[in-house]
């Protein structure tokens, strides 16, 4: 079953806008993080946020966590044509031996 | 920062062919090191998670086998390919011990016929 997964499957929006990305989960966790993984690449780790948080920002990025709902967005502002990627949530509540990955939500940002 | 170096970049394999890739990091030692597979369009899975030399364990049963022969090694494995292992696969490297923020290499995408 899914520990972690996104809400939409895709997104599309204009560049400058900003957009949001949803993810929730269904154990306790110790961490979250949102990884992005541009086509043909590895995921690269965006945003680390830990149970006791609730906001973390890197950028122009912010992520939330709420953990009496058990979710967690991702907000982008201003978008760039290189945000065009997909966006995961991961979860984690074993010491780090084991990060699992949401279903993802592919965003396309359009010139 | 650790860097990590997978190879081969991509394979065209036949069922029934044995397959083996490998993962190099560099700039970290005894680091915790991870296989993950990805079909296409699809989620990351973990396979295996190795904490020190020698020592790979098992996340699933995907007909595949892990070894950690060096510090900075890890090696993913099959004498028997099968069109399901075909994919995306990708080695991981977290930060510290007992941390879950990793680093991915690039990937190697194999393609089984």
């Amino acid at each position: 079953s899914q520990l972690a997964e996104e809400n939409l499957w895709a997104l599309s929006v204009h560049e400058g806008e900003s957009v949001t990305v949803n993810c929730s989960y269904k154990t306790s966790i110790t961490a979250l993080q949102w990884y992005r993984q541009k086509s043909g690449e590895g995921p690269a780790q965006l945003i680390l946020i830990r149970s006791n948080e609730r906001e973390k920002r890197n950028g122009r990025l912010r992520a939330t966590l709420d953990t009496s709902s058990q979710s967690s967005s991702l907000s982008i502002t201003a978008t760039r044509c290189e945000d065009t990627a997909v966006y995961f949530c991961a979860t984690d509540r074993n010491m780090g031996y084991k990060l699992t990955f949401g279903t993802g939500t592919s965003l396309l940002v359009d010139p | 920062a650790q860097t990590i170096h997978q190879w081969p970049v991509a394979e065209i394999k036949a069922v029934g062919s044995p397959l083996s890739l490998g993962c190099t990091i560099k700039g970290k030692s005894s680091p915790n090191l991870y296989w993950y597979w990805q079909a296409t369009g699809g989620t990351l899975q973990q396979l295996f998670y190795s904490i020190t030399v020698g020592q790979v364990e098992s996340v699933v049963q995907l007909n595949l086998s892990a070894s950690r022969p060096k510090d900075d090694q890890f090696i993913l494995s099959t004498e028997k390919l099968l069109l399901s292992h075909s994919g995306f696969y990708l080695c991981a490297c977290a930060r510290d011990r007992g941390a879950s923020d990793y680093t991915f290499g690039s990937g190697t995408r194999l393609l089984v016929i």
